[in-house]
């Protein structure tokens, strides 16, 4: 079972524009919500993160909109730049387990 | 050293032969975690120690996998008969342990690719 879904699998975005991630989760005991960035050859790394004690948390470009009602967030990125372009994962946790989304495969086309 | 360690960052190896991969994870993190993620692929959970509590180790896929962490440090994935499903990148992360007050995040290591031949 998925306890995280995201969406969607992959996105294109012109460089510029506004790219949005979305996610969503059931288990309501999850106390801790990242995201992760990761380009070809490495780990995943850490790119913003939210408690659901907040809606919303902007970091530069970055920013989590956070809906606790609904078990949905998303990751929006401003101004989207070729240098984006990666692969971005959604995570909940809970205490030490973590689980992942599926992944989002981003290009910024120049 | 300041990040997550792991080595391999290569290995290519004969089906049937036995791989062992190498994780050093940050000093004072007491959780490792180690993930699969095949090719496009989202992270597959195989394992995770805690201290010095019994691991979780409901994700490894059959029991040719199996993982030691020695004097709650580092961690070797020892992958016995390897066969060319295993074929993937084998991720090892750490974060510090969680508290009362929430989670933290992970640092993943860089990875190693395993391609079995």
């Amino acid at each position: 079972q998925q306890q995280v879904k995201q969406s969607p699998q992959s996105l294109i975005v012109q460089k510029g524009g506004i790219s949005i991630i979305n996610c969503a989760y059931e288990n309501t005991a999850f106390d801790y919500f990242p995201w992760y960035q990761q380009f070809p050859g490495k780990g995943p790394a850490l790119l913003i993160a939210i408690r659901p004690d907040v809606s919303e948390k902007k970091e530069g470009r970055f920013t989590i909109s956070f809906n606790k009602s609904a078990k949905q967030f998303s990751l929006h990125i401003m101004d989207s730049q070729p240098g984006d372009s990666a692969t971005y994962f959604c995570a909940a946790s809970s205490g030490n387990q973590f689980y992942f989304g599926t992944g989002t495969s981003l290009t910024v086309i120049p | 050293g300041a990040g997550v360690s792991q080595s391999p960052s290569n290995k290519v190896t004969e089906k049937g032969k036995d791989v062992e991969l190498r994780c050093d994870p940050i000093s004072g993190h007491t959780a490792l975690y180690w993930y699969r993620q095949s090719l496009g692929q989202g992270l597959e959970f195989l394992i995770y120690f805690q201290g010095n509590s019994a691991p979780d180790k409901s994700g490894l896929p059959s029991d040719r996998f199996s993982a030691e962490r020695t004097g709650g440090s580092v961690s070797t994935l020892t992958i016995q008969r390897t066969q060319q499903e295993d074929s993937a990148v084998y991720l090892c992360a750490s974060s510090l342990a969680a508290t009362g007050g929430g989670s933290y995040g992970y640092t993943f290591g860089s990875g190693t690719r395993l391609t079995v031949v």
